[in-house]
């Protein structure tokens, strides 16, 4: 599968703590993107990392990526209880312009 | 901006029957995608539509069909449900420009809860 895969699966922390989780991949990307999905809800476009950048931050969020390692990381900087959610990560491939996903990380943030 | 909307939000069918779920989107945008979401395989492709008048099978295709109505509506039929069809269906849509391919972030509708008995 081409599909990213996030690490760990499930993640539970404290209200002002920080989130990390991680993502990996195995062939060649053009771009990594990390999306949110609220309970129920549609997923939301979080941030894009091209292929060519080695980190990206947009507000509380920051992300990395290694291609040399086929890996991407997101941080979530002073959790609130708003990002209770389950998080993805999605690849799009050289020669393909569609989204493969992840299988979600859930994170919980106690108040 | 509504966005992209999806009906219906909840249904549930006998094996065997028919149904149509809608999407419409609003942004103008090229590319139109129906995904599938069930527990522990996160999302997975069924059909997309790179421009109006094309359509292309994703990952999981069989028994399903897809109609890019126009360039705002793009409808996923199954034609004879089976219980392995119960799962959460997403709408989602992208530009869809060649040279905006770096650029290419889907937006999602809210989803329909399909139940097949």
């Amino acid at each position: 599968s081409q599909q990213g895969e996030e690490d760990p699966q499930a993640l539970s922390i404290q209200e002002g703590e920080n989130a990390t989780m991680n993502c990996s991949y195995k062939t060649s990307i053009n771009n990594l993107q990390w999306y949110r999905q609220n309970s129920g809800r549609g997923l939301v476009h979080l941030i894009l990392i091209r292929s060519n950048e080695r980190e990206k931050h947009s507000g509380r969020l920051r992300v990395t990526l290694d291609t040399s390692k086929k890996s991407s990381s997101l941080l979530i900087t002073a959790s609130r209880a708003a990002d209770t959610a389950s998080y993805f990560c999605a690849t799009v491939f050289y020669g393909n312009n569609r989204l493969a996903f992840g299988k979600g990380n859930q994170v919980v943030v106690i108040p | 901006n509504a966005g992209v909307t999806q009906t219906p939000k909840f249904q549930v069918l006998k094996t065997g029957q028919s149904m149509t779920l809608q999407c419409a989107q609003d942004m103008n945008h090229n590319s139109m995608y129906w995904y599938r979401q069930d527990p522990g395989m996160g999302l997975r492709l069924i059909y997309y539509s790179a421009s109006e008048g094309t359509t292309d099978k994703g990952e999981v295709p069989n028994g399903y069909n897809v109609s890019r109505l126009n360039k705002r509506e793009f409808s996923l039929r199954l034609e004879s449900a089976a219980p392995s069809q119960t799962s959460v269906y997403f709408c989602a849509s992208s530009v869809g420009l060649r040279r905006q391919v770096t650029n290419e972030k889907l937006f999602f509708g809210s989803g329909t809860q399909l139940s097949v008995l």
